[in-house]
């Protein structure tokens, strides 16, 4: 598996844009990236899952360049309840196996 | 759906106990994941299960471990005996093969004293 590098906190205000990237040099052909959102004393949730390309949904876009050794999440106008662990799997969409790594701590201030 | 279902959600036990985790998957979903959760280690995965068959349980740390899904609805994991290096939050999710979407549950808080 895939193994992901993320930096390990980040700090921002509300209504700002959040990227967060992840490198995944090690990426597979078959490697699906997906990340997680983890409030505390919480599961982690499914955000977005994406191959190539871009992908949005009504809470994030992902960003991923042609080589697929990195991929961003972007928080669109964050608010302080998107103070979280932001968490960047990579894995065979087969294999139904869920790797997390260190995460990404935000926090978002007032 | 309530969603995936762990139980108890807090276990303080003392060392040497055997102690018992319970999770009730997501209905219709037949992969579930077993997960320890620690400040050290961060999110483990332990096990995980297609169709009720363990299908990977390479993150399962000792013998001591052992986890069991007798049945589509339910699935256990049991340490015994305990140590105070187990104390963790446990938590288990579940997903179908549409979808590879992961949905945990609340997590059980495990003390071992």
């Amino acid at each position: 598996l895939a193994k992901t590098t993320q930096p390990i906190s980040m700090d921002s205000y509300e209504g700002q844009e959040v990227n967060i990237t992840c490198s995944h040099n090690n990426i597979a052909t078959n490697d699906y990236i997906t990340w997680y959102q983890q409030f505390p004393s919480q599961g982690p949730r499914f955000i977005i899952q994406g191959y190539k390309t871009k992908v949005t949904n009504e809470v994030a876009s992902l960003f991923i360049p042609a080589d697929r050794k990195s991929s961003t999440l972007s928080l669109p106008r964050v608010s302080l309840s998107d103070t979280a662990v932001y968490y960047c799997l990579v894995g065979d969409k087969g294999t139904y196996k869920y790797i997390f790594g260190t995460g990404t701590r935000l926090k978002v201030l007032a | 759906d309530a969603g995936v279902i762990q139980s108890p959600r807090h276990e303080v036990t003392e060392m040497g106990q055997e102690v018992t985790l319970r999770c009730k998957p997501i209905s219709g979903h037949d992969y579930l994941f077993w997960y320890r959760q620690t400040m050290m280690r961060g999110l483990e995965l332990l096990i995980y299960f297609n169709n009720n068959v363990p299908i990977d349980d390479s993150g399962m740390p000792e013998d001591r471990f052992s986890a069991k899904m007798p049945n589509a609805s339910f699935s256990t994991l049991k340490i015994q005996p305990s140590e105070p290096r187990d104390s963790a939050v446990y938590f288990c999710a579940s997903s179908d093969r549409e979808n590879t979407e992961a949905f945990f549950g609340q997590g059980t808080r495990l003390t071992v004293v």
